[in-house]
């Protein structure tokens, strides 16, 4: 497999519900990102971990909670979510800082919060 | 704090004519500048960047984008649509990395490409 691959591809879940996106790249990348993207409106950074540690929490509530187990591998874990929380999901990998925004992309999760 | 602006959430061309979508950005440093595209159920893809070297960038698929620091703009074009154009484009900023490692992109709202015969 190559690039960055995200599972599932889609959600469906109760607001009661837990669950957990996967994403896992095979570029050899040091950084890896969630970003949320809903229907017009920018694509929100959400959390970003390099090096397996977060370096950037942008305000994200706490019933999203990611994990970085090692520089390969990034969940998303999530819990009694909300309506509004029904968005894609897509996860990135770039080697550190060294070619500024060369972001690879996930194909991303669909979530349906119901 | 950078940000991006892009004119127009939906830009509708004939197969052949040229394609001009624009973006306007903020940035309180040089900023580095880039172009995805994405396609029905797929993640963003990379179509070119600039990061301070020539101000016309080339990218993939025959697009290619200007720099012009004193309209603070970075419209992407394409001389002749095809059809395989449709999908949408997003126009990101970045003022270099995040301490501790990583990037932080900042992205237009996006601007859906319809390509028609």
């Amino acid at each position: 497999e190559t690039g960055v691959t995200q599972t599932p591809r889609h959600l469906v879940m109760g607001m009661t519900n837990k669950k957990s996106l996967k994403c896992e790249q095979h570029l050899g990348h040091n950084a890896m990102y969630w970003y949320k993207q809903s229907a017009k409106k920018p694509l929100e950074l959400m959390f970003v971990y390099s090096l397996e540690e977060r370096v950037e929490n942008n305000s994200v509530p706490s019933r999203f909670s990611p994990e970085c187990p090692n520089s390969s591998h990034l969940f998303l874990h999530l819990h009694t979510l909300q309506p509004e929380d029904s968005a894609l999901y897509l996860c990135a990998s770039s080697q550190g800082s060294r070619v500024p925004g060369e972001l690879f992309f996930g194909e991303g999760s669909r979530l349906t919060v119901l | 704090a950078q940000s991006v602006t892009q004119l127009g959430s939906h830009v509708s061309v004939s197969e052949g004519a040229l394609v001009l979508l624009r973006c306007n950005y903020s940035s309180s440093v040089p900023p580095y500048l880039f172009w995805y595209v994405q396609y029905p159920n797929q993640g963003l893809q990379l179509l070119l960047k600039y990061t301070s070297a020539a101000t016309l960038v080339k990218g993939i698929n025959g697009f290619e984008a200007e720099f012009k620091k004193s309209e603070t703009s970075f419209h992407l074009t394409k001389p002749s649509a095809h059809m395989s154009d449709a999908a949408e484009y997003f126009c990101a900023v970045s003022e270099g990395g995040l301490t501790g490692g990583g990037n932080k992109l900042t992205f237009g709202t996006g601007t859906q490409l319809k390509v028609e015969l």
